[in-house]
């Protein structure tokens, strides 16, 4: 069983549409969690981390369930702009590792 | 503000071939981290270091070694490059938290 998994999609959405991805993690000892943005042939960008209490940037929102061992990210009033993979992380150590899902890709649609 | 810089961001070897990618980053980070990416794959962890003079292996370190010299620098080294080492390589940093990427090396081995 892979350390994080994630749907790799592709998801493909309408303009406006709500879209939410899941990750699910098997270490119950993680310690931090992040969502991390990848455009095609770019490095990974940070989109924003993830607390057990749940935070929100703007149209994104971050949930952690540590019960069920899993992350999610929800993406309002999706835009052509937000077409990208995104990539569940989890550090699980003290060494700073991150260890990244395969990535779900999302493909919004005018 | 360079944060991490990678160089050079293309090369084409021959099989055999040795050569060294350099990672550079001015954010005063103990822990730098050099990972490949491949096709349908996500980012696996190739060698990784906690602070300048220590390194440890990651998920896929066979074919490469790596040096930590100086704070601010990672290297990467290819002694006998194979076919299979074509990749794009990410060199990242970080203080213990999330990680920032530089903007990637386009290797390919023929």
């Amino acid at each position: 069983r892979k350390e994080v998994e994630q749907d790799p999609g592709p998801f493909n959405v309408p303009e406006g549409a709500t879209v939410a991805f899941n990750c699910t993690y098997s270490n119950s000892a993680s310690q931090s969690f992040f969502w991390y943005r990848q455009d095609c042939r770019k490095e990974p960008k940070l989109l924003m981390s993830v607390y057990s209490s749940g935070n929100e940037d703007g149209r994104f929102t971050a949930q952690l369930n540590r019960a069920s061992q899993y992350i999610s990210l929800l993406i309002r009033d999706s835009k052509l702009s937000d077409s990208a993979t995104y990539l569940c992380v989890v550090n699980t150590g003290n060494t700073g590792k991150l260890i990244f899902g395969q990535g779900t890709t999302l493909q919004v649609k005018p | 503000n360079a944060g991490v810089t990678q160089t050079p961001k293309f090369r084409v070897l021959k099989t055999g071939q040795s050569m060294t990618l350099l990672c550079a980053q001015d954010m005063n980070h103990e822990y730098m981290y050099w990972y490949r990416q491949d096709p349908g794959m996500g980012l696996r962890l190739i060698h990784y270091s906690v602070g300048e003079g220590t390194t440890a292996k990651g998920e896929v370190p066979d074919g490469y070694n790596v040096s930590r010299l100086k704070k601010q620098n990672f290297l990467l080294g290819l002694e006998s490059a194979a076919p299979s080492q074509t990749s794009v390589y990410f060199c990242a940093s970080s203080s213990g938290g999330f990680q920032h990427f530089g903007d990637g090396t386009r290797l390919s081995i023929l």
